[in-house]
């Protein structure tokens, strides 16, 4: 059973960067789609942005001045990093994995749980 | 680009009720729908034209009219009472984006 994991600061000061990894066990890391989506404290769900194994990268051109996603296959994680924080940044953070066929589109079928960070000083 | 749910509907224990998604890139690209719990993160209900993943149960179906895909719950149970999120690829560029959401209360 594929599991992804986030870890990272939960706490993180305004003007600095956020930092998260994403775990990935019980499958590979390859032929998939690694994806960071956002939830802000009672409000919706925002995408982030994506990378595919071989390192194809897509970002929401709203934060793109200001993400990075990469991956590393030899430890099967993927990260995020989001410099140039603000209190608006403040979300519970997921990383999900993305399946894509040409009959049924694009999904996440594996998520981890989630984990809050909060832009305070 | 936006993709724009109802914010809320309700329904009566063992009745059916349909959540609908709109958006521009809808007539080019399937939408997904996600289930969120209070506390929990979202997970896939309903993918492709009629997918379901599995440990779904079967009242959970997918559907679509025109340019607008519906997530239907036939004989809504108590446990379905959370928040649903469809997702779909943009009109222009390789980026995607959630619906609004939709909160399903059970009566």
């Amino acid at each position: 059973q594929v599991q992804l994991q986030e870890s990272g600061p939960g706490l993180v000061k305004p003007s600095e960067t956020l930092s998260l990894l994403c775990s990935i066990s019980g499958g590979s890391i390859s032929s998939y789609y690694w994806s960071w989506i956002r939830q802000p404290p009672g409000k919706g769900l925002e995408w982030i942005g994506q990378i595919y194994y071989s390192g194809s990268i897509n970002y929401n051109p709203f934060l793109k001045s200001r993400v990075t996603i990469s991956v590393d296959t030899s430890k099967n994680q993927f990260s995020l990093k989001l410099k140039s924080v603000t209190a608006a940044d403040t979300a519970v953070y997921y990383c999900a994995r993305g399946d894509y066929d040409i009959l049924t589109g694009y999904y996440y079928d594996h998520w981890g749980q989630g984990t809050l960070v909060t832009v305070s000083s | 680009s936006e993709l724009t749910q109802d914010p809320s509907v309700s329904v009566a224990l063992g009745q059916t009720v349909r959540i609908t998604c709109q958006g521009d890139s809808l007539g080019i690209y399937y939408a997904s729908w996600y289930q969120q719990k209070p506390g929990q993160a979202p997970a896939l209900v309903i993918y492709g034209k009629n997918k379901r993943p599995s440990g779904i149960p079967d009242r959970f179906s997918g559907s679509s009219s025109g340019n607008t895909p519906s997530l239907t719950i036939t004989g809504a149970q108590a446990e379905d009472e959370a928040d649903y999120y469809c997702n779909s690829r943009a009109s222009s560029g390789n980026l995607y984006v959630f619906g609004t959401g939709t909160k399903v209360t059970v009566l």
